[in-house]
């Protein structure tokens, strides 16, 4: 069974360049969440998705920044026009459902986004 | 209220010796406190978690103790080899399953020889 993927691993942008970051849950898995990571510090919480449903958004900026987690296919975090502080490491997670009793997020190795 | 505080920053220990990291939180609301781990270039992995209806939790050498009243949870790790060094994170989350995780600001662990 393979883990949580995301792609690409890193990516380099110019200021206003729009940035997409893609997440494919590990199998069975139909909620993600997106956490940022800035350098020398805690993962951050941005966005929690269901299949074609935004759960929770409350750490996601207003402006600029945008998730989806259609029926098929990956989730995406979209960053348009991006700034130099948007350069962090990306890094999404995949749980089951509760009912399964095991709904632990796994996290996939991170998309690392460098903005010059 | 909701954040989640972890000392220390960085943490030296001697192999076979016992790191202990610690935090502390606000929000009475928290049910559910996992520990996570993160080698350089990857993502956390889950370590061992614990609920507020346990004081203690082992899985070999790594051990959580939770004290509620006090509002604080701390890992042990027993026996400390370099594998083990890496970054280490609390995190607790309003209930298990399906629920954002907010995150302490990590603790870089060394194991030295």
């Amino acid at each position: 069974n393979a883990g949580v993927m995301q792609n690409p691993r890193h990516l380099v942008r110019r200021r206003g360049q729009e940035a997409r970051l893609r997440c494919s849950p590990m199998k069975g898995h139909s909620h993600v969440y997106w956490y940022r990571q800035l350098p020398e510090e805690g993962l951050k919480f941005m966005v929690y998705l269901q299949k074609e449903n935004i759960i929770d958004e409350s750490g996601m900026p207003k402006e600029r920044f945008s998730a989806e987690f259609p029926k098929e296919g990956p989730s995406i975090l979209r960053i348009q026009q991006v700034v130099r502080g948007d350069s962090a490491a990306y890094f999404c997670a995949s749980s089951p459902p509760v009912a399964s009793g095991r709904a632990w997020q796994y996290f996939g190795p991170g998309t690392r986004l460098t903005v010059t | 209220q909701q954040q989640v505080k972890q000392s220390p920053q960085s943490l030296i220990v001697q192999k076979g010796g016992i790191s202990i990291i610690n935090c502390a939180y606000e929000n009475t609301a928290f049910d559910y406190f996992p520990w996570y781990q993160q080698f350089p270039g990857k993502g956390p992995a889950l370590l061992i978690a614990i609920r507020p209806d346990v004081s203690e939790k082992k899985e070999g050498r790594f051990t959580i103790s939770f004290n509620k009243s006090a509002k604080q949870f701390s890992l042990h790790i027993m026996d400390s080899q370099p594998g083990d060094s890496a970054t280490y994170f609390c995190a607790a989350s309003m209930e298990f399953g399906n629920e954002k995780l907010t995150f302490g600001t990590g603790t870089r662990l060394t194991i030295i020889p």
